[in-house]
């Protein structure tokens, strides 16, 4: 059964700094992994998806990274601002079956001016 | 871009009562999903729905659930007899290999 553990759970940083919020799952049969952006209350937004065949992708300031062998990927933010303060999720979507999205709980970013 | 809307964005009702969630997910989409989020915890699956039929469902989706595409756009998840425990946000989404997952804003559920 897949598990995604996200660490750490929450993380406080100052305005401008980089940072990397990490993903990690236990079976490597994934057909990709898709990062998410949740604000209080809200639905999720979709930040970044990678096949399995990829190793990274990137949107703006987000890099995404994935080691499918090792079942970990990252999330790097650069020049962190205080907009991107949220939840941020990581999701795999498993082989198999309908294929169902498996998240993690998340971790919960505050970005201090 | 293209969204998923649900509606509406808040429910409350009664413990027993029947409640619709609706959503109309992207038209060019074939695979559509319903999963929640009970406060707190991990957004979890509900079901999945492919070719107008169930493809999978969770052991959360016991008979008091179901859903239905009525008319070829709509995607509505039924709870016909709803407890304290249905509260929750609940999402629908629907799928392409190109851009993934893309998500409604979410009804939340709150039972009394």
């Amino acid at each position: 059964k897949q598990e995604v553990t996200q660490i750490p759970a929450a993380l406080s940083v100052p305005e401008g700094e980089n940072l990397v919020l990490n993903c990690s799952f236990t079976d490597s049969a994934i057909y990709n992994l898709q990062w998410f952006r949740q604000d209080p209350g809200k639905g999720l937004t979709s930040l970044l998806l990678i096949q399995s065949s990829q190793r990274e992708q990137t949107s703006g300031r987000l890099n995404a990274s994935l080691d499918k062998s090792s079942g970990r990927s990252t999330l790097y933010i650069a020049a962190s601002q205080p907009g991107d303060s949220a939840t941020y999720l990581c999701a795999v979507r498993v082989q198999g079956g309908s294929e169902k999205l498996v998240f993690g709980k998340g971790t919960k970013l505050t970005v201090n001016p | 871009e293209p969204e998923v809307t649900q509606t509406p964005s808040h429910q409350v009702t009664q413990m027993g009562q029947e409640v619709i969630l609706r959503c109309v997910p992207i038209s060019n989409h074939l695979y559509f999903y319903w999963y929640r989020q009970i406060l707190g915890q991990k957004v979890e699956f509900l079901v999945s729905f492919y070719n107008n039929e169930i493809s999978e469902k969770s052991e959360i989706f016991d008979d008091q659930f179901s859903v239905e595409r009525p008319d070829g756009s709509n995607f509505t998840l039924k709870i016909r007899s709803t407890k304290l425990e249905d509260s929750a946000m609940y999402f629908c989404a629907s799928y392409t290999g190109y851009h993934g997952y893309t998500f409604g804003s979410g009804t939340r559920l709150t039972v009394v």
